[in-house]
């Protein structure tokens, strides 16, 4: 098992570019979220699922759009990148309903600056 | 909307010292998991340890403990014997145990430990 994977590892961005931070995981996780971690800010959540179809916002979503195509995909796509946005993105998984004890798997994280 | 509060944004200690890093949270549900993970330089994020709210026997893991107290809100996590490899970022973090879509992971700010040798 490979796990949470993201790519890339790191990006820089002007303002005004869109790119997509790819999310993979090959352990079956209904639940897949991201994150950003900035400074003294901890980790903050920007959108989830639960499932395929079906996602919804966390914390800080503006900026920020989600889909969930597939179980094993959960891509995130920054529209018009902004200064504000620079940060690193975790991407986690875990199982849902009766395993909801169970710990998320992180990702990697992208490191992602914007100028 | 439940809330995790880590009130140490940093803290030190002795190698071989025991420390213990503050979790308070807030909800109004009953029943709910809470996590401590350990963000060392690397970025990558580990599970420390896991208590559900349920049981009122606090969890232990080797050096690892907590100290949960449901009524107070309050999750402390206890380092014993502390080592120079348990430098890092601590978060706390809670989750609920309600079978909807409003299945949201909360992270607190994070305490970053060091070790003094």
């Amino acid at each position: 098992n490979a796990g949470v994977t993201q790519t890339p590892k790191f990006q820089v961005l002007k303002t005004g570019q869109s790119m997509t931070l790819q999310c993979a995981q090959d352990m079956n996780h209904e639940y897949m979220s991201w994150y950003r971690q900035d400074p003294g800010m901890g980790l903050r959540l920007i959108h989830y699922s639960v499932g395929a179809g079906i996602t919804d916002q966390g914390e800080v979503p503006n900026g920020y759009n989600v889909s969930r195509s597939t179980t094993e995909d959960f891509p995130l796509r920054l529209l018009s990148a902004a200064p504000s946005q620079t940060s690193v993105y975790f991407c986690a998984s875990s199982p849902l309903v009766e395993s909801r004890g169970e710990t998320q798997y992180f990702g990697p994280g992208t490191r992602l600056l914007v100028l | 909307a439940q809330t995790v509060t880590q009130s140490q944004p940093e803290m030190s200690v002795q190698e071989a010292e025991t420390v213990t890093l503050s979790c308070t949270y807030d909800t109004s549900e009953s029943d709910y998991y809470l996590f401590w993970y350990k963000q060392p330089p690397s970025r990558q994020m580990i599970l420390v340890i896991r208590q559900e709210a349920y049981k009122q026997q606090n969890a232990t893991e080797n050096r690892f403990s907590v100290n949960f107290q449901k009524a107070a809100k309050s999750f402390s996590l206890k380092i014993s014997d502390s080592q120079l490899g348990d430098a890092a970022m601590y978060f706390c973090a809670y989750r609920s145990t309600t079978m909807n879509r409003d299945d949201k992971i909360i992270f607190g700010k994070g305490t970053r430990l060091h070790i003094l040798p």
